[in-house]
């Protein structure tokens, strides 16, 4: 899982409640994304950052926020206008350029009920 | 629209034969081509890519891919499979112009005993 953590591994949350997702990189890369996993379905672009204090929404941005206040942290949040929550939400982060791999954290399963 | 295609959901295979997992691409321009294998609950770890050069590529674990413009496939392969390598593999695309990875759906490789 490389130099990224996420924390934390499990998180149960009720309806209706925002909740951030932690994940932090001591790869000294620019590049940070956050992606949706659900079953069959692959892995979905929610945000991805280039650069600190910037930032831009992917495939999936509705019902999420995120941050880049500094180069290493990237934090998700899901909020109540998010409509299906429930998944495993994976951290990544890469050299700025197109031809570098990314390096993924080890993931949060997020629970709503 | 950028895609990537997995035809097979699952793939079983006996412990010591060879393996593929099929992965075809539609992207336009010269994409970079990547292949990450996921274990239960955990990130996904990088395997290989393709950028330019040699159509076969080495990577981890002993498995290879090889690269075929005219049918814009990148198929992964392992010559003698392991129970180890039971695992879900996605297959990425990067298209050369952009950031944003595009991943295909997965395919679950189960190695029997």
């Amino acid at each position: 899982d490389g130099g990224i953590t996420q924390s934390p591994k499990y998180l149960f949350r009720k309806e209706g409640q925002n909740v951030t997702l932690s994940c932090e990189q001591n790869l000294n890369h620019d590049a940070m994304y956050w992606y949706r996993q659900d079953p069959g379905q692959g892995l979905r672009l929610i945000y991805y950052s280039q650069i600190v204090n910037d930032f831009q929404k992917g495939d999936i941005a509705e019902g999420y926020s995120v941050s880049r206040e500094k180069k290493e942290s990237f934090p998700l949040t899901v909020t109540s206008a998010q409509k299906n929550p429930t998944a495993f939400y994976l951290c990544a982060s890469s050299v700025q350029g197109t031809g570098f791999e990314q390096y993924f954290g080890p993931g949060t399963r997020l629970t709503v009920t | 629209a950028q895609s990537v295609a997995q035809p097979e959901d699952q793939v079983n295979v006996a412990e010591g034969n060879p393996l593929t997992v099929k992965c075809t691409y539609s992207v336009s321009g010269n994409p970079y081509l990547f292949w990450y294998v996921q274990y239960p609950n955990r990130g996904l770890q990088f395997l290989l890519k393709y950028i330019t050069g040699d159509n076969l590529v080495k990577g981890s674990y002993g498995f290879e891919a090889e690269f075929n413009k005219s049918q814009t496939s990148f198929h992964l392969k392992k010559p003698s499979a392991l129970v180890s390598d039971s695992a879900l593999y996605f297959c990425a695309v990067r298209p050369n112009y952009g950031q944003n990875f595009v991943f295909g759906p997965g395919t679950r490789l189960s190695v029997l005993p």
